[in-house]
């Protein structure tokens, strides 16, 4: 039981212009949203995260929106460059507890220069 | 500053034999995780600890153990490796509130491991 979804594998965008990665997710217990990205041969590394209070934080060219309602969210890179050409995962966690995350399957994004 | 370290980056195993992947952190985080990276699969728990002394079965604990030794390192160990452990094990790490200040969990750069 898959409880956050990337439904779709791969994304190939034009250098400059905007990449919207998409997740979904099923559990409502889940309060707090991340974005990792990984490059290659490497751990994730975080990216950007929202609590289920809000439904939108920006850092810089990227910005993470929330749809609860909808149990969906979405990053925005704007504008996406080379450098940003990596594997993208969305993750979420419960309210309290422990800090556990569950990831999704992954979006692999490629910009063309 | 190393963050999370891991060992080791590659290994290949017979189907049968064991092995313990090592992972360390020096950033005096309570909590400490073991995930499996798999094509079409994304990262799924195996085990995590959320703190020194405990653990708890993640996700997908069949087949493999864990030891946290103390704040520092927690362990994976295979008994018997099988061909469906092959895989791209991370180990992570995080304190506690971490997430609700951003800054998630800090990943180890993974081990390979192949299972013949």
């Amino acid at each position: 039981d898959q409880q956050v979804k990337q439904n779709s594998p791969s994304l190939s965008v034009q250098e400059g212009r905007i990449s919207i990665l998409n997740c979904d997710y099923t559990n409502s217990m889940f309060d707090y949203f991340l974005w990792y990205k990984k490059y290659p041969a490497e751990g994730p590394t975080f990216l950007i995260s929202i609590s289920s209070i809000k439904d939108k934080n920006e850092d810089g060219r990227f910005t993470v929106f929330l749809n609860k309602s909808a149990k969906h969210l979405s990053l925005h890179i704007v504008p996406s460059q080379p450098g940003d050409s990596a594997v993208y995962f969305c993750a979420a966690s419960v309210a309290f507890g422990n800090e556990k995350l569950t990831f999704g399957t992954g979006t692999r994004l490629t910009i063309i220069p | 500053n190393a963050g999370v370290t891991q060992t080791p980056k590659f290994q290949v195993l017979k189907t049968g034999q064991s092995m313990t992947l090592q992972c360390a952190q020096d950033m005096n985080h309570n909590s400490m995780y073991w995930y499996r990276q798999d094509p079409g699969m994304g990262l799924r728990l195996i085990y995590y600890s959320a703190s020194e002394g405990t653990t708890d079965k993640g996700e997908v604990p069949n087949g493999y153990n864990v030891s946290r030794l103390n704040k520092r390192e927690f362990s994976l160990r295979l008994e018997s490796a099988a061909p469906s452990q092959t895989s791209v094990y991370f180990c992570a790490s995080s304190r506690p509130g971490s997430r609700r200040g951003g800054y998630g969990y800090t990943f180890g750069s993974g081990t390979r491991l192949t299972v013949v």
